[in-house]
């Protein structure tokens, strides 16, 4: 059974810190790693991919990749409360993507 | 540029009728996921369809639940006879057909708006 794991928190976190989401899977196989964002009441939001181990960093967002470790983590930079939100971890496996059950983050102004 | 479109975004039935939910994918993408979610919880998948195909139904249950994606027109979920446990946002995604980054299907999924489905 391929799985995703997340801390499902809440992970309150205080404005202008520095947040960090975790992420561990199963799959070795797996080659491509996503973080999406999903507001209450809405639909999840690709804000990330990444491909291989390192950083990959995009404005206030940073994700991370370990694949010795079967681990990818999400760093938000300057957090605001605008990103309160449950952050989800999907793994690709063969064909399938494998989600998370999310991390919900708050961020207190 | 149309994003991935459902319909409709709310839908109330009483138990025992038929629900039908609607999904148009993106311009230029031929696969389709749905997936359900309740409150505080997770994506729970339940069926991947191509044109005309079913490739995976693995995640839905095997009586009174149905999809299709036919060669003209939107792909359906189709729930008979609801139950009260069927009250969920069902979500539906697309993608593009591979990827370019590593020549595999399944990347980057685009989301529609979700239709939040009610059982009285």
């Amino acid at each position: 059974q391929k799985e995703v794991e997340q801390n499902s928190g809440p992970l309150s976190v205080p404005e202008g810190a520095i947040a960090s989401l975790n992420c561990t899977y199963s799959d070795r196989g797996s080659q491509s790693f996503f973080w999406y964002r999903q507001y209450s009441g809405k639909s999840p939001e690709l804000i990330m991919s990444i491909y291989s181990n390192g950083d990959k960093e995009d404005g206030r967002f940073t994700a991370q990749l370990n694949k010795a470790s079967q681990y990818v983590s999400l760093l938000i930079r300057d957090s605001q409360p605008s990103d309160s939100a449950t952050y989800l971890c999907a793994v690709n496996s063969n064909y399938q993507l494998i989600w998370g059950a999310g991390t919900k983050l708050i961020i207190k102004p | 540029n149309a994003g991935v479109m459902q319909n409709p975004r709310h839908l109330v039935r009483r138990r025992g009728q038929e629900a039908r939910l609607r999904c148009s994918p993106m311009k230029g993408h031929s696969h389709v996921y749905w997936y359900r979610q309740l409150p505080e919880e997770g994506l729970k998948f339940m069926v991947y369809l191509q044109k005309e195909n079913i490739i995976d139904e693995s995640g839905m249950p095997k009586e009174r639940f149905s999809a299709e994606f036919p060669k003209e027109g939107p792909s359906i979920l189709r729930i008979q006879q609801v139950v009260r446990g069927d009250s969920a946002a069902y979500f539906c995604a697309s993608s593009p057909t591979v990827s370019s980054v590593t020549g595999t299907t399944n990347e980057k999924l685009f989301f529609g708006s979700g239709t939040q489905l009610s059982v009285l």
